[in-house]
């Protein structure tokens, strides 16, 4: 199993900081995704980034993939409490997971 | 709205027991996938199957087998209940083997006594 490194582990933070979260993987991968768990439900899809450099914006949360294609960023600008959750990264060619963030954003 | 939905979101068992949990998704999604879900641990995943009645162990899957007699169903099963299988699990479906997301139920939270 080759494993998905996600950092930093834990983040807490009041509305309406930045901060940002990344993904790194020991070897290349082809595409990845991040997804978001909110407490007490199941992980929802946010985006895929496929090609190495590429950026993707969804509202504040700016998705980054590098260009070596082993890792990749999320940004959230002026975070809010609705941002609290867990969030993972996932490659495509592999069924595992990141360890995973947890941000919790206090009001 | 597409759903995968997992037919308890709690269950307490005790030990010893049978344990069926049910996945069901309604997107006509080719590959569904067991994941559970442990503090400090993250997913780790137990089975998967990219087809009616295919499965493949994933990376735990000892103490569970799965069942995927229709497209759209796909059961995990605890043979015997152990309290080390206390644990959030999770159900997901994909279409096709390319880059398309996982789509995931709500859970199921065991509690094994």
């Amino acid at each position: 199993t080759q494993l998905l490194e996600q950092s930093p582990q834990f983040l807490s933070i009041q509305e309406g900081e930045n901060l940002t979260v990344y993904c790194n993987s020991s070897s290349v991968f082809s595409s990845l995704q991040w997804y978001r768990q909110e407490p007490g439900e199941g992980p929802v899809l946010l985006v895929t980034v496929v090609t190495g450099g590429e950026v993707k914006k969804l509202k504040r949360l700016t998705f980054q993939f590098g260009d070596a294609r082993k890792d990749s960023s999320l940004h959230i600008t002026a975070a809010q409490p609705g941002d609290t959750g867990l969030y993972l990264c996932k490659r495509t060619d592999k069924l595992i997971f990141g360890t995973g963030t947890r941000l919790q954003v206090f009001p | 709205d597409v759903k995968v939905t997992q037919s308890s979101r709690y269950l307490v068992k005790r030990t010893g027991e049978k344990v069926f949990l049910e996945c069901v998704q309604d997107m006509d999604h080719e590959n569904m996938f067991w994941y559970r879900q442990d503090p400090g641990l993250g997913l780790r995943l137990i089975y998967f199957s990219y087809d009616v009645k295919m499965k493949e162990k994933g990376d735990i899957p000892e103490g569970y087998s799965v069942s995927r007699e229709k497209k759209e169903r796909f059961s995990l099963i605890l043979e015997s209940a152990s309290t080390n299988q206390t644990s959030m699990y999770l159900c997901a479906s994909s279409l096709g083997r390319g880059p398309g997301g996982y789509t995931f139920g709500s859970g199921t939270r065991l509690t094994v006594v």
